[in-house]
């Protein structure tokens, strides 16, 4: 059984450029969730999607967005970067999300850089 | 006040001992709690998951769970150096939270 797949695993960005990060969940799960790390603040809550619908958002600026398509793939974006925005962007998927009692299954991470 | 709190360590305990690790939590509402083990460099896995107060048991792991005291830890009973690394707790409330996680280190 295939895991969460997410890609690319490193990039290297420019001040004020954006960028997309795509993550595949594990086939069957339905909940995608991001989450930054970084290490001062470790594992910040970016988004929930279930069924292609934003459950929830963490206390990230609107410059962080995200979508699921009806294949349960899972794209974030960030516009306009910042330094502080280099980071590990980890997606999770779980069968039901936290409103079940499931544990989430994490990618191997994107690694953001941005100079 | 963190959501999920945690003492960052590290926590340094010999070969064969048992480590105890602890994390708070401030929702009273939390229904779900998870303990993740994150290698350097790899993302975290999921190790033990509780739901109800009191223990649960699988191979050298323990969580245990007090919603009155909105305290959780886990045990491992006998490290290896191979239980070297960073140990998450997670919350499930509104959404899934993090703690900071506790460094483990298990010296041979």
């Amino acid at each position: 059984k295939a895991g969460v797949t997410q890609t690319p695993r490193y990039l290297i960005k420019t001040r004020g450029q954006q960028v997309t990060l795509s993550c595949s969940p594990i086939s069957g799960h339905r909940s995608v969730s991001w989450y930054q790390q970084t290490p001062g603040q470790g594992l910040q809550f970016l988004f929930e999607y279930f069924s292609e619908t934003q459950r929830n958002k963490g206390n990230f600026p609107g410059r962080f967005s995200g979508r699921q398509f009806s294949n349960s793939r899972s794209e974030m974006n960030v516009s306009t970067l910042e330094l502080g925005d280099s980071a590990l962007y980890l997606c999770a998927s779980s069968l039901g999300g936290w409103q079940g009692n499931y544990g989430y299954t994490f990618g191997s991470g994107t690694r953001l850089t941005v100079v | 006040q963190k959501e999920v709190e945690q003492n960052s360590g590290p926590l340094s305990v010999p070969e064969g001992a048992i480590a105890s690790l602890n994390c708070t939590y401030s929702d009273r509402g939390s229904q779900s709690f998870f303990w993740y083990r994150q290698y350097s460099g790899k993302s975290p896995e999921l190790i033990m998951s509780i739901y109800s107060n009191g223990d649960k048991e699988d191979g050298r792991f323990t969580a245990q769970l007090n919603k009155a005291s909105q305290y959780v830890s886990l045990l491992i009973r006998d490290s290896q150096p191979s239980d070297s690394a960073t140990y998450l707790c997670a919350v499930s409330g509104n959404k899934l939270v993090f703690g900071a996680g506790t460094i483990l280190r298990v010296k041979s």
